[in-house]
Formats: C-alpha cells, sequence, structure tokens
C-alpha cells in the first residue's frame, strides 16, 4: 500500500514569505501529526489532527498553523517565515494517534 | 514537563557485537514506547515498540525492555550488520494525549 506522501521535497523560501506543506496519509489513517526535526532540537511536535479536528498542540508560536480535510489530507502553514524555521518537516499518519506513526520522506525547508 | 532521555548520543559497535540503547521518560501517565530507525534522507520508521502491561518485547535481533518503575526503557540489538548504521529515536506516549515524545537520538555506527 502507499505510504505517506509528503510535498513539496524541498522548499526555499525568503524571510518574511509564507509556505504551506501538504501531507497525504496511509489510506484509512485517520490521524495525521507533524514534527519538526533540526539538528539542534531534535523531533519537536506541532500539532495532531484527527477527523479535521486539532486535538493537541506543541509549544510553537501561532505563526504555525496546520488543518486536516476530510479525505485526512493535511497541510500545514508557516506564515513570516524566519531564518530559525530551516528545518525538516515531518508528517506522520497512524490509526488513532496513540499508536505507532508511519512517517513521510519530510519537506526541507530552507529560509534564507 | 514531559520529557524523554536518552543515551548514548552516539555509539560504535564492531559489526556481530550487541548495541544497547537506554531512554529514561519523566510523565508517569506513559504507556506506549515505540523506536524508531531513521536512515540518511529518510523520516524515521518505526521498528518495535512495547505497552506498559509488557515487560519485554523481541522481533529477531531486537528486543525493547521496560521498567516502569524506574521510568526506563531501552532497545537491545544483536549480532549487529552494518545495515543497522541509522540514527535511532525512543519515544513515548499515553492514551488520550494525541503527542509522541521523542528522545534526542542514538547514532549507530556498525563497523564491518
Amino acid at each position: 500500500k502507499a505510504g505517506v506522501t509528503q510535498t513539496p521535497r524541498y522548499l526555499i523560501k525568503t524571510r518574511g514569505q509564507q509556505v504551506t506543506l501538504s501531507c497525504s496519509p496511509i489510506s484509512g489513517h485517520r490521524s495525521v501529526s507533524w514534527y519538526q526535526q533540526t539538528p539542534g532540537q531534535g523531533l519537536q511536535f506541532l500539532f495532531e489532527y484527527f477527523s479535521e479536528t486539532q486535538r493537541n498542540k506543541g509549544n510553537f508560536p501561532g505563526r504555525f498553523s496546520g488543518r486536516q480535510f476530510s479525505n485526512s489530507r493535511s497541510e500545514m502553514n508557516v506564515s513570516t517565515l524566519e531564518l530559525g524555521d530551516s528545518a525538516l518537516y515531518l508528517c506522520a499518519s497512524s490509526l488513532q494517534g496513540n499508536d505507532g506513526y508511519t512517517f513521510g520522506s519530510g519537506t526541507r525547508l530552507t529560509v534564507v | 514537563g514531559e520529557n524523554v532521555e536518552q543515551h548514548p548520543s552516539t555509539l560504535s559497535v564492531q559489526e556481530g557485537d550487541s548495541a544497547v540503547i537506554k531512554c529514561t521518560y519523566s510523565d508517569s501517565a506513559s504507556n506506549y514506547f515505540p523506536w524508531y530507525k531513521q536512515e540518511l534522507g529518510k523520516g524515521p520508521q518505526l521498528i518495535i515498540d512495547i505497552r506498559s502491561n509488557v515487560g519485554e518485547k523481541k522481533d529477531q535481533r531486537i528486543a525493547v525492555t521496560l521498567n516502569k518503575t524506574a521510568k526506563h526503557f531501552s532497545l537491545h540489538i544483536t549480532e549487529t550488520q552494518p545495515e543497522d548504521s541509522a540514527v535511532y529515536f525512543c519515544a513515548a506516549s499515553y492514551t488520550g494525549g494525541f503527542k509522541t515524545i521523542f528522545g534526542a537520538g542514538t547514532r549507530l555506527f556498525v563497523k564491518a
């Protein structure tokens, strides 16, 4: 079966711009979680969605937002980009959100 | 707050030797402990998990142990092979939390 698909794989943006990242979960998985991965901070939780509802949110500023559609696909948006937002953004899907994740390959965002 | 500490940060072993990675969690409500392997350019992949009602679980060359009293859990890889070289993450979550907290990762090198 198809894995978790994240698009785009790579992005270069300028400070102050905004960006939207997309994630298509495994068919049948209703939970989608987003993580930011950096060498210094490791894997940091952004938010989790289930049936279009955000059930939990990490300690990130309001510039980071997300949503989930009725087909379980999810998007995350970062507005007013800062240099420190440069990271690998990973999407993970699971059946219920309390079980093991299947991760996508990530979107590598570079802010210049 | 919630925290998962992971040691060592780097581990180098000879092919055929065993490797052990240890983690400690802070949230006593945690009841699910997955382990992920991340190879270069890929998202983390679930390799084994354990729930709090089980003390040990084994899958071929890998095993996990859990000590709930001490809030410790460990990954054991026996008969290591060069393809085991990767970054390994321990993680913890609890039912209803809809969030998984990751350790900082262990970079494992298996020398042929």
